[in-house]
């Protein structure tokens, strides 16, 4: 079965300091990726998506970069965090599977605090 | 822009009731998904129900879509207090990978 690993689960870091989240997928191939961020208490926003190697389109400006160095993972980066980049952060990866839904998944999130 | 909206945003049962939460939205679909989250932890997918489907279950969860009306229900049957979480839906729209858009979700409370 597909699963979606992220890492770390929490992070707290320095304002100015650079960031650095890995998303990797396990159990299919060429998958869509997309990084997420969610407020408390709110809904997710979109960030970041990506149909390919090397392929990567951004939903909103912003001072964080996705790269994707190989086909099933992800990275979510900053040169210099903001406190406003503080959030719960989500990978998700859709594919067709067997029944040929395409459902979306979610990895398990990492909880960033800037301070 | 946020496509999916549920309502209500907060709701708060005994357990053993039925829960209803609606989620509405603006442009056509080709397949809507509800979702679940426990505090601070991912999302998990429930349910995906197709554009030219209008009902679909799975256990204790009874999805319908309204493609005129725009809007989906979610409906959770005698409810325990292991469903208290926040649930979302998310529209599917074709054209491009960016498909899926989410609500800002129903917090919901199962009390014992």
């Amino acid at each position: 079965s597909q699963t979606i690993h992220q890492w770390p689960a929490t992070l707290v870091q320095p304002v100015g300091s650079p960031l650095s989240l890995e998303c990797t997928v396990e159990g299919t191939s060429n998958p869509n990726l997309y990084w997420y961020r969610q407020a408390a208490g709110r809904g997710l926003q979109l960030l970041f998506y990506s149909v390919g190697i090397g392929q990567i389109s951004s939903e909103v400006p912003q001072n964080l970069s996705a790269s994707r160095p190989q086909d099933r993972q992800f990275i979510l980066s900053s040169k210099k965090l903001l406190l406003s980049d503080s959030g719960f952060y989500l990978c998700a990866g859709k594919w067709v599977d067997g029944r040929g839904y395409n459902e979306q998944f979610f990895g398990p999130g990492t909880r960033l605090t800037v301070l | 822009s946020q496509q999916g909206e549920e309502d209500p945003q907060a709701l708060s049962i005994q357990e053993g009731e039925n829960a209803t939460m609606n989620c509405s939205y603006k442009t056509s679909i080709n397949n809507l998904q509800w979702y679940r989250q426990n505090s601070g932890r991912g999302l998990v997918h429930l349910i995906l129900i197709r554009s030219n489907e209008r009902e679909k279950h799975s256990g204790r969860l009874r999805v319908t879509l309204d493609t005129s009306k725009k809007s989906s229900s979610l409906l959770i049957t005698a409810s325990r207090a292991a469903d208290t979480a926040s649930y979302f839906c998310a529209t599917d729209h074709s054209g491009s990978a960016r498909q899926l858009t989410f609500g800002s979700g129903t917090q919901l409370t199962v009390l014992p």
